[in-house]
């Protein structure tokens, strides 16, 4: 069974400008989950979609985060504009139940904002 | 919300060591994972262990609910343990239940 593919694994960008990063979950897993991870820190939950509809995105800062699930299977988050404060590890997960207990995790994309 | 926080936030080691990493959470839980981040930024679920002790080849966890911590044992440790150890305890928000992680333990074993 092929495991969470996340693309790009590296990015820098400036300040200002905009990024996307893209996530194809585990084949038949209805749930996506995309974290944040600052340097020094556990991840922390952005969005969660179940199937292609918003579960929870009480933490992603709309004003210039937005992330989309079409079709129910791959993701995209974006960022736009960037800031500095924003260069993290982004991460995404996926479950076969939607609960918390069976995620399994991608390898990231490391943002670097300058 | 529910804090955990885990300690120490730095351990090195020699090959070969034994290692007790500690979770602690705030609030009742009623599960706990967890996870071993290797230098590569790959996140791997160890354990899933709301009480109790569970043991995995060398490493083992045992949660003990009701005093709110949970403990993660290496033992022989070897280079490719290190990376960062993270507990994550489930979190009611939003109507659904949410990981919230510790700031995780990283752990060197020198050769």
């Amino acid at each position: 069974e092929a495991g969470v593919a996340q693309s790009p694994r590296y990015k820098i960008i400036e300040k200002r400008q905009s990024v996307a990063f893209w996530c194809n979950p585990i084949s038949g897993h209805a749930t996506l989950y995309w974290y944040q991870q600052i340097l020094g820190q556990g991840p922390k939950l952005l969005i969660q979609f179940q199937n292609n509809g918003v579960v929870d995105d009480s933490q992603l800062p709309k004003d210039r985060f937005s992330a989309e699930r079409l079709k129910g299977v791959d993701s995209t988050l974006k960022i736009q504009p960037a800031k500095l404060e924003d260069s993290a590890v982004y991460l995404c997960a996926s479950s076969r139940t939607g609960g918390w207990q069976t995620q399994y995790f991608g390898p990231g994309t490391r943002l670097l904002v300058l | 919300g529910i804090q955990v926080e885990q300690s120490p936030p730095d351990l090195i080691l020699q090959e070969g060591a034994n290692s007790t990493l500690r979770c602690n959470f705030s609030d009742s839980v009623n599960n706990l994972q967890w996870f071993h981040q290797n230098p590569w930024g790959q996140l791997i679920n160890l354990f899933y262990i709301p009480s109790g002790t569970k043991q995995n080849g060398r490493l083992s966890a045992t949660t003990v609910a009701t005093e709110r911590y949970s403990l993660l044992y290496i033992s022989s440790s070897q280079t490719t343990d290190s990376g960062v150890y993270f507990c994550a305890v489930p979190s009611m928000r939003g109507g659904s239940e949410k990981l919230v992680f510790g700031k995780g333990t990283k752990l060197t074993v020198n050769p």
